[in-house]
């Protein structure tokens, strides 16, 4: 299994609900990554998971709460967010932090109405 | 954060045609990458440039790490409807306080024509 899997693959919430986005991956990785992706624009880091501790958090909004319950998962608790959270919102993860080989998921497309 | 500038911004190309696109940076990376984005998916890595000087090759594309370490190329011969899409340069540390960070370019977007 050479994929990042990203679940569900579109997400239409409200300013007061409560969401989480979902990666896995079964490649062995220890690594993995939350970016987010406005349109026409690159990707944004938000947070970097190292052996299921966090490693870096890009002065991200509380709003968003990243969560690594094994090294094969990765969750994005959404509460409260604004209409322009609304973006693409990608996975990756690579062998460890600091390999480049990252591997992308195909993103959760989130609209905040 | 670290600042890649790509260019050019977007391309329109026939079919058959070959492609060239680079980025520059201000600082030093010790990896180049090139990846490419069709609509709706997470990036695709295409090349991946370890060394100043490298020259790689995936089918028919090429990319080169400038000796310089600042800046790569990317080039794609005779172009085909496929290879429409979004193409990112990406630079790497791997050292430091911003180990794991890609800093990406803001993207070439590529057009074909039959």
């Amino acid at each position: 299994d050479t994929e990042v899997t990203q679940t569900p693959k579109h997400l239409v919430m409200g300013m007061t609900n409560k969401k989480s986005l979902k990666c896995e991956q079964h490649m062995g990785h220890r690594a993995m990554y939350w970016y987010k992706q406005k349109a026409k624009k690159p990707p944004e880091l938000m947070f970097v998971y190292s052996y299921e501790k966090l490693s870096i958090n890009e002065s991200v909004p509380s709003r968003f709460s990243p969560e690594c319950p094994n090294s094969s998962l990765l969750n994005l608790h959404l509460h409260a967010l604004q209409p322009e959270d609304s973006a693409l919102y990608l996975c990756a993860s690579s062998p460890r932090q600091g390999d480049y080989g990252y591997t992308f998921g195909s993103g959760t497309r989130l609209t905040v109405v | 954060g670290q600042q890649l500038n790509q260019s050019p911004q977007s391309m329109f190309i026939q079919e058959g045609e070959d492609v060239s696109m680079n980025c520059t940076s201000s600082s030093i990376f010790n990896t180049w990458l090139w990846y490419k984005q069709d609509p709706g998916e997470g990036p695709v890595l295409l090349i991946a440039l370890y060394k100043a000087g490298e020259l790689t090759s995936n089918g028919r594309l090429t990319a080169q790490f400038g000796i310089t370490r600042k800046d790569s190329f990317l080039n794609i011969s005779a172009s085909i409807p496929s290879d429409v899409g979004i193409y990112f340069c990406a630079g790497h540390h791997d050292r430091g306080s911003t180990l794991g960070r890609l800093y990406f370019g803001r993207g070439t977007q590529l057009t074909v024509w039959p």
